[in-house]
């Protein structure tokens, strides 16, 4: 089956340690997404890749950096994770830029700042 | 900027008795609106959409319609079952500089008790 899938479910990192977190998909989508999601809150856009234009959102924090490698891959690197950080991160495709289209998501994954 | 608002939870229900999740949208012209829906250790997938005034969606027993005049899309269900159990997610897509920006509710969590 077509999907998107995200590695690893739970990650546990140490205050100021760096992490990436990784998401493919298989359904060759242009379009990426990556949230953050805190609990009884709405999942927040970080970041989304058309192809390979990069677009931030004006509010993320610089301590959050991404890569796309290519259509298949796009990774999430938090460079000095903080207590606040401590979130599920949440990938999304979405088919070529169409205001009728439907985001796919992966499962997330629950990052723990110890 | 665009914004959706969502009932507080959770909203409590015996089986088969019927749902409203409230959910009003501010956004400049046209968006489109959506319901994800997140069972519990899954990611969200969409449960319907509508892309104009007046367009009614549909899915699963659900419906929400498109309503301009009062910005709004309310999620609907008959008759729920225990399996209809989730966190309920309202959400818009509009244009943006070009971009396709997504933008959430913070979710409604639906209990459906036997």
């Amino acid at each position: 089956d077509a999907m998107v899938i995200q590695n690893p479910r739970y990650q546990v990192t140490q205050f100021g340690k760096p992490v990436t977190l990784s998401c493919s998909q298989t359904l060759n989508h242009n379009v990426m997404y990556w949230y953050q999601q805190k609990s009884s809150q709405a999942p927040k856009l970080l970041f989304h890749y058309y192809d390979k234009d990069f677009n931030n959102e004006a509010d993320t924090p610089d301590n959050f950096q991404s890569r796309r490698p290519n259509t298949s891959f796009c990774f999430l690197d938090i460079r000095s994770p903080g207590l606040g950080d401590a979130a599920m991160y949440l990938c999304a495709t979405s088919p070529p830029g169409h205001l009728y289209n439907e985001q796919f998501f992966g499962p997330g994954t629950r990052l723990t700042v110890l | 900027g665009n914004s959706v608002t969502q009932m507080e939870g959770p909203v409590t229900l015996s089986e088969e008795a019927f749902l409203t999740i409230n959910c009003t949208y501010t956004a400049t012209g046209y968006p489109s609106l959506f319901w994800y829906v997140q069972y519990p250790g899954e990611g969200l997938q969409l449960l319907l959409k509508a892309t104009k005034a007046d367009d009614k969606g549909s899915n699963k027993g659900f419906e929400a319609t498109y309503r301009k005049e009062t910005t709004s899309f309310h999620l609907e269900k008959g008759s729920v079952q225990v399996s209809d159990s989730a966190v309920y997610f309202c959400a818009l897509i509009k244009i943006s500089g070009g971009s396709y920006i997504p933008t959430f509710g913070r979710g409604t969590s639906l209990i459906v008790h036997p």
